[in-house]
């Protein structure tokens, strides 16, 4: 059972464009929304991370959009650069009650082209 | 210096072998995890543990044993290796309630 649903699966776009990585989730439980970010043969690491009170989180080029109705966020990257090209994972948990589990998605490969 | 360091980096070794994988943290996080990341790149939760306590055991084969000496240590050993098992393996920390969790560089498994 997937219980965090990531979309597309690759995406490739020009520098200076906005990549938009969606997500879907079912576990209205869920209190805390991750994003990481994974180079190849690197552990992911912590992008930016969003709580269901709010809809908007901004640090830098990247954003969160969360849809607590839909049960849906998204990722959106700002003139996005070359080295922005990497694996983009969404996550979700319920902290404590869940023993402090993360539920990944499946992962998006984004490809900036110079 | 390394938060999370995991070794060893790159592990070959042919089935029915035993292995050990050990991670080390000094973020001073109470809780350590074991994620496996398989060929399509998914992560999923294999244990956690929480000041040396087991707290989350996925259905995971009982050839792989974790073990915490302490809480800055988690090692996870596997035994009788097989094809399958060839992943990355990473180890991660934070505290409990789970704000952010640092993952370490991974444990890249291939079983011959």
């Amino acid at each position: 059972q997937q219980q965090v649903k990531q979309s597309p699966q690759s995406l490739i776009v020009q520098k200076g464009g906005i990549p938009i990585i969606n997500c879907a989730y079912e576990n209205t439980a869920f209190d805390y929304f991750p994003w990481y970010q994974q180079f190849p043969g690197k552990g992911p690491a912590l992008l930016i991370a969003i709580r269901p009170d709010v809809s908007e989180k901004k640090e830098g080029r990247f954003t969160i959009s969360f849809n607590k109705s839909a049960k849906q966020f998204s990722l959106h990257i700002m003139d996005s650069q070359p080295g922005d090209s990497a694996t983009y994972f969404c996550a979700a948990t319920t902290g404590e009650t869940s023993g402090s589990r993360l539920t990944f998605g499946e992962g998006t490969q984004l490809t900036v082209n110079p | 210096d390394t938060a999370v360091s995991q070794t060893p980096k790159y592990l070959v070794t042919q089935m029915g072998n035993d292995k050990s994988i050990k991670c080390e943290q000094n973020l001073g996080h109470d809780t350590m995890y074991w994620y496996k990341q398989d060929s399509k790149k998914f992560l999923k939760i294999m244990f956690s543990y929480n000041n040396k306590e087991l707290i989350i055991n996925e259905t995971v084969p009982n050839r792989f044993s974790p073990k915490s000496p302490d809480k800055a240590h988690l090692n996870l050993h596997i035994n009788s290796l097989e094809l399958g098992d060839s992943a990355v393996y990473f180890c991660a920390s934070s505290h409990w309630g789970g704000d952010g969790y640092t993952f370490g560089s991974g444990t890249r498994l291939t079983v011959v």
